[in-house]
């Protein structure tokens, strides 16, 4: 089964726009973390957000938010007011923490999110 | 600063051929890792190590081998090439303790 689940493989946006991007993941771990990163069309590998299991508030960068359902095992992603320059894949990841979080992040298959003016 | 620095940045290899690509770090990183890019895969880890010495498999290791002699360094090896490995390889670095994860620019091979 596979640990990060993200349905949206893309996504058209008008600019100004509020975003949400789906992630479902599974683990029986009870300590984790999740992230979210951007992969604009240069290739290189954006951390935007991290929130983890013990984190009881939802975690929030500028215009980025996670919204963190631990009991639905959901970690989406808010982009309030989109910008063109959002245009990007985003890739939702998890690590499990009980290895020490040494073995690293275990990526979904990503969104490619088009924000039209 | 650096960060995490990838060489060589393009490479093309016939199939059967050896190379090494090479990441590497200038923030004294503990754990540094590989992983792969392929099209609708999202990235895949091939290998990693959490200190000087010291490898272990990812999730797709098979026709890959690792060094860490020195801690800065994390060497990625394919022996003998093949079409399958045509992808876009990217080197990692985390602090022990930390929820930072630093990554290369990425290495786009093509195995002909």
């Amino acid at each position: 089964a596979q640990k990060i689940t993200q349905t949206q493989p893309g996504m058209f946006v008008q600019e100004k726009e509020a975003v949400t991007l789906d992630c479902t993941y599974d683990t029986s771990d009870q300590s984790y973390g999740l992230f979210w990163y951007k992969q604009p069309s240069s290739g290189e590998m954006i951390f935007l957000i991290y929130q983890g299991s013990y984190d009881e508030q939802n975690a929030t960068e500028g215009r980025y938010s996670l919204n963190f359902q631990k009991a639905r095992k959901s970690a989406n992603l808010v982009i309030s007011a989109s910008q063109l320059g959002d245009s990007a894949m985003y890739f939702c990841a998890m690590r499990e923490e009980p290895g020490g979080g040494a073995d690293g992040l275990t990526f979904g298959k990503g969104t490619h999110l088009i924000i039209q003016p | 600063n650096a960060g995490v620095t990838q060489t060589p940045k393009f490479r093309v290899l016939k199939t059967g051929q050896s190379m090494t690509l090479l990441c590497a770090q200038d923030m004294n990183h503990e754990y540094m890792y590989w992983y792969r890019q392929d099209p609708g895969m999202g990235l895949r880890l091939i290998h990693y190590s959490v200190g000087e010495g010291t490898t272990a498999k990812g999730e797709v290791p098979d026709g890959y081998n690792v060094s860490r002699l020195k801690k800065q360094n994390f060497l990625l090896g394919l022996e003998s090439a093949a079409p399958s490995q045509t992808s876009v390889y990217f080197c990692a670095s985390s602090r022990q303790g930390s929820n930072g994860y630093t990554f290369g620019s990425g290495t786009r091979l093509t195995v002909v």
